[in-house]
């Protein structure tokens, strides 16, 4: 079964980098398509969508933050990190790693995010 | 982007009561929308897929249905452990966006 654990630094300044990792275990992250995502969650709030990356090692970002992401991946430790460049407290959130598996029916393939790691707590102030 | 936007923001209900949660996509989405459950203090968990299809062990008391722009979630009979928030979220497009999230509250 496969499951998922977000790691990194709980407190980071502002105007500088967060780097999160996400590590895959019980499976492998090279397998064929899936997507691994990261979400965030302010204080009270909803889920917002960062980014994503497939497989083939294509990504998309949310226009909003598009400037700021980068989402990688590091076959060899079976982890895909996310780094955001100059973050303020508006980045202050929840963090979470997802994939999202195929399903299929006889008309299309779909997307859902089917495994999530528990979440990291990310805290940016001086 | 596709914008999702869910209501009601919150809901009051009692157990065993019959509840539906409505999420309007922007745009036609056909069917690339998916439901989750999140408890407090947890991740969130995929409840459907593709509108319609049950996550495997998902308990058959939730329901979805819905294509194109228009989107209902169905608990029926409302269990204890279904006071929380429910999340709508789109893979229409290759930039994925989530509901704004409905609070189901005990009356």
């Amino acid at each position: 079964q496969v499951q998922l654990q977000e790691s990194g630094p709980g407190l980071v300044k502002p105007s500088q980098t967060l780097s999160l990792t996400c590590t895959v275990s019980g499976g492998s992250i090279s397998s064929s398509s899936y997507y691994w995502i990261w979400i965030r969650q302010p204080a009270g709030k909803g889920l917002e969508w960062i980014g994503r990356m497939y497989t083939s090692g294509s990504t998309n970002y949310s226009p909003s933050l598009k400037s700021r992401v980068t989402i990688s991946v590091d076959t060899s430790k079976n982890q895909f990190s996310l780094k955001m460049s100059s973050v303020t407290a508006a980045d202050t959130a929840v963090y979470y790693c997802a994939r999202a598996s195929a399903y299929y029916s006889s008309e299309a393939r779909y997307y859902a995010m089917d495994v999530w790691g528990q979440g990291t707590t990310v805290t940016v102030s001086s | 982007d596709i914008q999702m936007t869910q209501s009601p923001s919150s809901l009051s209900a009692s157990v065993g009561d019959r509840v539906t949660i409505t999420c309007r996509a922007s745009q036609n989405i056909t069917n690339y929308l998916n439901w989750y459950l999140q408890k407090p203090g947890k991740a969130p968990k995929l409840l459907i897929y593709a509108a319609s299809f049950l996550q495997s062990g998902v308990p058959s008391r939730f329901s979805g249905s819905g294509s194109g722009t228009d989107f209902t979630l169905t608990i029926t009979s409302l269990q204890p452990e279904d006071f929380v928030t429910y999340y709508c979220q789109q893979s229409y497009s290759t930039l994925w966006t989530f509901g704004q999230g409905t609070r189901v509250e005990i009356k």
